[in-house]
């Protein structure tokens, strides 16, 4: 399969503790993003890499929230001390860009983070 | 403050009718206008992607429409079937580079038999 794969799907967790979400870009796609997204609502843009380089970060990506992507292929979301309102599915989604704007973000499945 | 708006928020028809959903937006740099689908836990897919100067694109039974003057666009969904069944969510790119994406909230479309 050379989708976007993200792992875990699911993750349920005690609140104030951390946990860690990891996503596989489509190979050779320089650009991933990460979302956040609530029952019933759109994704929310969290924030993009391009290889290696975080280029945007959203206002709601928090101190607590941490992105990396450290040799441009695969990356890792962070949430520490996590909170009940953190719970919501986390998309990630690659693309590959030349620079044009119209380049298509290919979604992962999501990983759905509850938060007791 | 960038804002993209959908209506209806559910929609309800018979298998093989056709339908529009529509889509208001007020984001500023405009750099392009998607329609993604989205089946229930899953990811979003892309069914179209339209530029500034593009009124019309089609994808199969999807059809998009933008006008820009009006910051309004839609999707219309020719001869429905059971598969269509998912949420569609109109997304709008923002900024110079277009990597930006603001979603709205979608519309639930349900196709009964």
């Amino acid at each position: 399969d050379t989708g976007v794969s993200q792992n875990p799907r699911h993750k349920i967790t005690k609140r104030g503790q951390n946990v860690t979400f990891r996503c596989d870009p489509i190979s050779e796609h320089n650009r991933l993003y990460w979302y956040r997204q609530t029952l019933g609502q759109g994704p929310e843009f969290l924030t993009y890499f391009q290889n290696e380089a975080q280029l945007e970060k959203s206002r709601l990506l928090s101190d607590r929230f941490s992105a990396e992507r450290p040799k441009g292929s695969f990356s890792t979301l962070e949430i520490q001390r996590t909170e009940q309102g953190d719970s919501a599915m986390y998309l990630c989604a690659s693309s590959f860009s030349r620079g044009a704007s119209t380049d298509t973000q290919y979604f992962g499945p999501g990983t759905r983070l509850t938060v007791l | 403050k960038n804002q993209v708006e959908q209506s209806p928020q559910s929609l309800i028809i018979l298998e093989g009718k056709n339908c529009t959903l529509q889509c208001n937006y007020t984001v500023s740099p405009f750099s392009n206008l998607r329609w993604y689908k989205q089946d229930t836990g899953r990811g979003p897919v892309s069914l179209t992607i339209m530029t500034f100067s593009e009124n019309t694109k089609s994808n199969g039974r999807y059809t998009a429409t933008l006008d820009a003057d009006t910051k309004q666009s839609s999707l219309h969904i020719t001869a429905s079937q059971l598969s269509d069944s998912a949420s569609y969510i109109c997304v709008v790119s923002v900024g110079n580079a277009g990597n930006m994406l603001t979603f709205g909230g979608g519309t639930r479309l349900m196709v009964k038999p």
